[in-house]
């Protein structure tokens, strides 16, 4: 059964970066099928997809975001990782990690079936 | 911002149907067949309850079921059991780069 496990920093001040990784279990995360992909929830708000990457190292982003976000992976250790640069006070959100489909063309299909638990993250001084 | 309109909330009494909208445009769900829907619980990560249109995960009750007619996707609960009470999100893929895919949410309460 698929497993994915965000940790990292739950406080990050402002100006600083916040850095998360999703830990992928049960499943390769290599499986050509799939993007993996970063979405976080603001408290008392909606869903925001923040960008996603594939195996290969291949990334996409929202682009209101693209200039303050990086996303990679490491296929060695079934892990990939968000780092948000500059974060203000409206970065505070449950962020989740999650597994999504593709097309076979590469576009990014918003199928999430598989999510992480999510890990809250405050940024706050 | 969200691409996808969804009414805030929605409400029914045990054993009645419910449906929720999901509006969006010729660039999203007019177009293609790429629409999902999530159950959310507080406190809790998403759950996949359909995929591409009307396809139900293994393990997702049938008293579920989505559709979409021209740029407007619905789902229904039929049925209705105090545990349906979420709040659902619906999502599509869309020809903009955006990646405002997800619907503004809905919150279902079961009276």
């Amino acid at each position: 059964q698929l497993q994915l496990q965000e940790s990292g920093p739950g406080l990050v001040k402002p100006s600083e970066t916040l850095s998360l990784t999703c830990d992928v279990s049960g499943a390769s995360i290599s499986d050509s099928s799939y993007y993996w992909g970063w979405v976080r929830q603001p408290p008392g708000k909606g869903l925001e997809w923040l960008g996603g990457v594939y195996y290969t190292g291949s990334t996409y982003y929202k682009p209101s975001l693209k200039s303050r976000v990086t996303i990679s992976v490491d296929t060695s250790r079934d892990q990939f990782s968000l780092k948000l640069y500059s974060v203000t006070a409206t970065d505070t959100a449950m962020y989740y990690c999650a597994r999504h489909a593709r097309t076979r063309l590469g576009g990014a299909i918003p199928k999430f079936d598989y999510w992480g638990q999510g890990i809250l993250v405050t940024v706050s001084s | 911002q969200s691409a996808l309109t969804q009414p805030a909330s929605v409400s029914g009494s045990p054993g009645q149907s419910i449906t929720i909208s999901c509006t969006g445009t010729n660039n999203d769900i007019g177009t293609y067949r790429y629409v999902s829907w999530y159950q959310q619980y507080p406190g809790k990560a998403p759950k996949l309850m359909i995929y591409d249109v009307s396809i139900r995960p293994s393990g997702v009750s049938n008293r579920f079921s989505g559709s979409k007619s021209g740029n407007t996707a619905s789902l229904t609960i039929s049925g209705l059991q105090a545990e349906d009470e979420a709040d659902y999100y619906c999502s599509s893929y869309t020809s903009t780069t955006s990646l405002d895919v997800f619907g503004t949410g809905t919150k279902v309460t079961v009276l």
